[in-house]
């Protein structure tokens, strides 16, 4: 069955940086694009960034571009997201979520990983 | 950038209806989505392509599109219906998703 398992958030100071990992597996990983979705505590879904089947292409939310950037290892089924100079409203859970091939809604979830950004 | 408009909150005893509403520009253009989410999981696709049913979705979930709004309707709504409900789509202009506002269904 397929599963996506996200680790590497924390508790980090603002300005820091922090990279997390989603590790795919129960499907050919290389054959989808993959996205990180973020929801800040008692809020709405924000989509930030989706990268395609063989990295070619990548796409940011306005909120995040220039300070996150998506990667992805298809050997190690792996997808990735470098946080850089974090900010408070960074604040959320963070999912990675693997987009349906046919059609451009996500069709699977992590169980998503939560990043606080605090002095 | 595209903005997706749901109603906050709808309220719903149990065996009735719920509708609610997904509002865009154009949305009877793009292809919609919905999302259930409960406390503290994942979201779950409940409708993807304005009104296809996913494996394991019951037939009481549906949806529907008109020239400016997506419906989710819930008809015999259970207690196990309470839940977060977020519309997406794909903007083909920015090349970015876009998730509306969320409504939070309660069943009294």
């Amino acid at each position: 069955q397929v599963q996506l398992v996200e680790s590497g958030g924390g508790l980090v100071k603002p300005g820091g940086s922090l990279r997390l990992s989603c590790v795919a597996s129960g499907f050919t990983f290389n054959d989808f694009y993959m996205n990180w979705i973020r929801q800040a505590p008692g809020k709405g879904l924000e989509w930030i960034s989706y990268i395609s089947s063989t990295g070619s292409r990548i796409q940011y939310a306005d909120s995040v571009k220039g300070r996150f950037t998506i990667s992805r290892d298809n050997a190690k089924n792996s997808l990735y997201l470098q946080l850089n100079s974090l900010r408070a409203e960074d604040t959320a859970v963070y999912y990675c979520a693997r987009r349906d091939m046919g059609y451009y809604y996500f069709d699977f979830w992590g169980q998503g990983t939560l990043v606080t950004v605090s002095s | 950038s595209y903005v997706l408009t749901q109603p906050p909150s709808v309220s719903v005893a149990p065996g009735q209806t719920a509708r609610f509403t997904c509002g865009g520009n154009n949305i009877g253009s793009q292809s919609v989505h919905w999302f259930q989410q409960k406390p503290g999981q994942a979201p779950v696709v409940v409708v993807y392509d304005d009104s296809g049913r996913p494996a394991g979705i019951p037939e009481r979930i549906s949806g529907s599109k008109s020239v400016n709004t997506a419906t989710l309707t819930i008809t015999r709504v259970e207690a196990g219906d309470e839940a977060d409900y977020y519309c997406q789509v794909w903007d083909s202009r920015s090349d970015h998703y876009v998730f509306g506002t969320g409504t939070k269904v309660t069943v009294l």
